[in-house]
C-alpha cells in the first residue's frame, strides 16, 4: 500500500516559475526522501530530510517536513525545462534490526516546464 | 564507481512463462530491493533482501520470489507470467539510508 501521497498529480509551469509538490504520509517516520524519475527510467535521490529536521536546502531545491501534519513538500526555485520529470516522496517502513527497511513512495507528481 | 546494474534491459515474455530478472548492487552495498511500477502508477514495494536473507515482503502474490547471493546480487522470478505483470521493475541498493536505483528491467507479458 501507498505510504506518501503527493499531489498534485500532474503540474505545468513556464521555465522560470517556482513548482511545490506536497506530499502527505500515514504513519511515524525516520526520514523522508524525495527521488526524480526521467522518462521512466531509474529513479534518482535528491534531498532526504529527517524526522527532527523542519527544513533542508540542496541548490535549487527546498524541502520542508511537518512531522504534526504528516506533510511534506518540496520546492523547486527558477525551474527549467531539464527539470521536467516525475518526482516521488518516500518514507521508510520502519527499522528492521537497525537496518533502514524498504522505502515506501507516493504515486508522484508529474512536472512539466516548458521552455 | 559502478551503479546499480540491471538486466536485461527489455525482456518479452509469452502469459504463462517465466521471468527472470538480475540486478546488481553497488559494492559494498549489502540491502538489495525490489519495485514494481506499472504504467502511470508509483513505485510498488516487492522485496527486500539483506545479507542474503528476505527482510521484508511487499503485498504480491508468491509467484514473485526472488533470491540474494553471496556477492549480494540478486535476482527476482516471476512464475506463471500474467499480462498485469507488464510493468517496469526497479532494483536499489542500499548503504544506508538512501536507495540508488537501476535504470529497470522493462518487462512486457504478451
Amino acid at each position: 500500500s501507498q505510504q506518501g501521497e503527493e499531489d498534485p498529480q500532474a503540474l505545468s509551469i513556464q521555465e522560470g516559475e517556482n513548482a511545490t509538490m506536497n506530499c502527505s504520509y500515514k504513519t511515524s517516520i525516520n526520514n523522508l526522501q524525495w527521488y526524480r524519475q526521467n522518462s521512466g527510467r531509474g529513479l534518482v535521490h535528491l534531498i532526504l530530510i529527517r524526522s527532527n529536521e523542519r527544513e533542508k536546502h540542496s541548490g535549487r531545491l527546498r524541502v520542508t517536513l511537518d512531522t504534526s501534519k504528516k506533510s511534506s513538500s518540496l520546492l523547486i526555485t527558477a525551474s527549467r525545462a531539464a527539470d521536467t520529470a516525475s518526482y516521488f516522496c518516500a518514507t521508510d517502513a520502519g527499522v528492521y534490526g537497525g537496518s533502514q527497511g524498504n522505502l515506501i513512495f507516493g504515486k508522484g507528481t508529474k512536472l512539466s516546464v516548458k521552455p | 564507481e559502478a551503479g546499480v546494474t540491471q538486466s536485461p534491459t527489455h525482456l518479452i515474455k509469452t502469459r504463462g512463462q517465466q521471468a527472470t530478472l538480475r540486478c546488481s548492487p553497488i559494492s559494498g552495498h549489502t540491502s538489495v530491493y525490489w519495485y514494481q511500477q506499472a504504467l502511470g502508477l508509483g513505485l510498488q514495494f516487492l522485496l527486500w533482501y539483506d545479507e542474503g536473507e528476505e527482510r521484508n515482503r511487499g503485498n504480491f502474490p508468491p509467484r514473485f520470489s526472488g533470491r540474494q547471493f553471496p556477492n549480494y546480487s540478486s535476482e527476482l522470478n516471476v512464475n506463471a507470467l500474467e499480462l498485469e505483470d507488464s510493468a517496469l521493475y526497479l532494483c536499489a541498493s542500499s548503504a544506508g539510508t538512501s536507495a540508488f536505483f537501476g535504470q529497470g528491467t522493462r518487462l512486457t507479458v504478451v
